[in-house]
């Protein structure tokens, strides 16, 4: 398995309802990045979140990070039919390098 | 204050054809990705280039694929020969070249590339 995984793989929710995805990654980092794609378009920066930091938040968007567990999970709370979309967790390989993506966690949000 | 640019937006090429994809990183930006994303997948890292120098080339394939970001211009990903196994969305990212450790990265809307 590779750096960066979300669980689950694909996620139907009605409006309202909270989402939780989770990622888990296998080497030391610095920091954890969220990102979302919308169909079709590119990859949308979301947070980050630092090693040194156990939870985050931005609006309706909860991220969470456990070192020791090599984990984060991103909780969007209240959904809309716009969050719909894929979300990946993504980390860096060494500090300020390119980023390492997972295979995501597609979201559907029933109106 | 343009995004990162991409284009063509879509592209299809036969078999054994070339295909050129250009990107235009976000202003003040100086660092450059490719990611390939095929379709349901995520993204797979490709190259990663500052101007006129490959910093990272770990995912690129040993043949056919070559990529630059000259001077002046937007980076160029190449394709030579191209096989139908060549069709996916290619992303550009860009950087900013200063940074605090952490490398957010502001994507383009992608280039499709349909081999037939």
């Amino acid at each position: 398995s590779q750096q960066g995984e979300e669980d689950p793989q694909a996620l139907s929710i009605q409006e309202g309802e909270n989402a939780t995805m989770n990622c888990s990654y296998k080497t030391s980092i610095n920091n954890l990045q969220w990102y979302r794609q919308n169909s079709g378009r590119g990859l949308v920066h979301l947070i980050l979140i630092r090693s040194n930091e156990r939870e985050k938040h931005s609006g309706r968007l909860r991220v969470t990070l456990d070192t020791s567990k090599k984990s984060s999970s991103l909780l969007i709370t209240a959904s809309r039919a716009a969050d719909t979309a894929s979300y990946f967790c993504a980390t860096p390989q060494t500090s300020g390098s390119r980023l390492t993506f997972g295979e995501g966690t597609q979201l559907t949000v029933n109106p | 204050n343009a995004g990162v640019m991409q284009n063509p937006r879509h592209l299809v090429r036969r078999r054994g054809q070339e295909a050129r994809l250009r990107c235009s990183p976000m202003k003040g930006h100086s660092h450059v990705y490719w990611y390939r994303q095929l379709p349901e997948e995520g993204l797979k890292f490709m190259v990663y280039l500052q101007k006129e120098n490959i910093i990272d080339e770990s995912g690129m394939p040993k043949e056919r694929f070559s990529a630059e970001f000259p001077k002046e211009g937007p980076s160029i990903l190449r394709i030579q020969q191209v096989v139908r196994g060549d069709s996916a969305a290619y992303f550009c990212a860009s950087s900013p070249g200063q940074y605090s450790g952490a490398n957010v990265l502001t994507f383009g809307a992608g280039s499709r590339l349909t081999v037939l």
